[in-house]
């Protein structure tokens, strides 16, 4: 149970191109997805959360109008990367957190997707 | 918010002894720490959670202790094999809240 998938899996695109990432709870209803960046040999860094129906919430330091994020329904999440650049390469991972479903999830214990790795030449 | 620390950043073992990765918090109001495996280019794992009631866990060869007075918490592997090589992250959720403040990680080497 608690599986959380990934698309695509990797991407490598244009400069000034945008990507679009989604995440996909399986067997739960995702309530909250979060959005994560890691670069090689470092930690998780959120850079916002997500709730189904809401507007997302941005850590300090990331730019809502470059990493656009819809959470539509209950077991998607998108994030798109805008007028990608080179340093946006990065790993981006997402998580679902949510309760009940074929997962018996308890107390919104978060699973993390794949996820995507990004090259921008 | 909250602050995470965790140590040591590497950790080399011989395969059958025990490790053991430390992690404190800043937030005394979190009450919810797991613990995640992350293998080279693959997705963090849950492997061990705890809540703030609750002062240890164990899951066969994976056990967690909290202190919640000294705000710290830690991972024990027991009888470690090759196949625990990865990278560990520890983690705090704030009370009220939903987000996962990481800890910095700790390559975790078995040696054979």
């Amino acid at each position: 149970g608690a599986v959380v998938s990934q698309h695509p899996s990797w991407v490598i695109c244009k400069s000034g191109t945008s990507v679009k990432i989604e995440c996909r709870s399986l067997d739960f209803q995702a309530t909250t997805m979060f959005w994560y960046r890691q670069f090689p040999k470092q930690s998780l860094m959120l850079m916002a959360t997500s709730n189904e129906g809401s507007k997302a919430t941005y850590e300090q330091g990331v730019e809502k109008d470059k990493f656009l994020i819809n959470h539509a329904s209950l077991t998607l999440s998108t994030l798109t990367v805008t007028s990608a650049h080179p340093e946006d390469s990065s790993f981006y991972i997402c998580s679902a957190s949510g309760f009940g479903g074929r997962a018996s999830l308890m107390y919104g214990e978060q699973y993390f997707g794949p996820g995507t790795r990004l090259t921008v030449t | 918010g909250e602050n995470v620390e965790q140590h040591p950043s590497t950790l080399s073992v011989q395969e059958g002894d025990s490790a053991v990765i430390k992690c404190t918090y800043s937030d005394s109001a979190s009450n919810y720490f797991p613990w995640y495996k992350q293998e080279l280019g693959k997705r963090p794992q849950l492997i061990i959670d705890i809540r703030s009631n609750v002062g240890e866990k164990k899951d066969q060869r994976i056990a967690v202790t909290l202190n919640k007075t000294a705000k710290h918490f830690s991972l024990h592997i027991t009888e470690t094999q090759p196949e625990d090589s990865a990278v560990y992250f520890c983690a705090a959720k704030a009370g009220g809240g939903n987000k996962l403040t990481f800890g910095t990680g700790t390559q975790l080497k078995v040696e054979l």
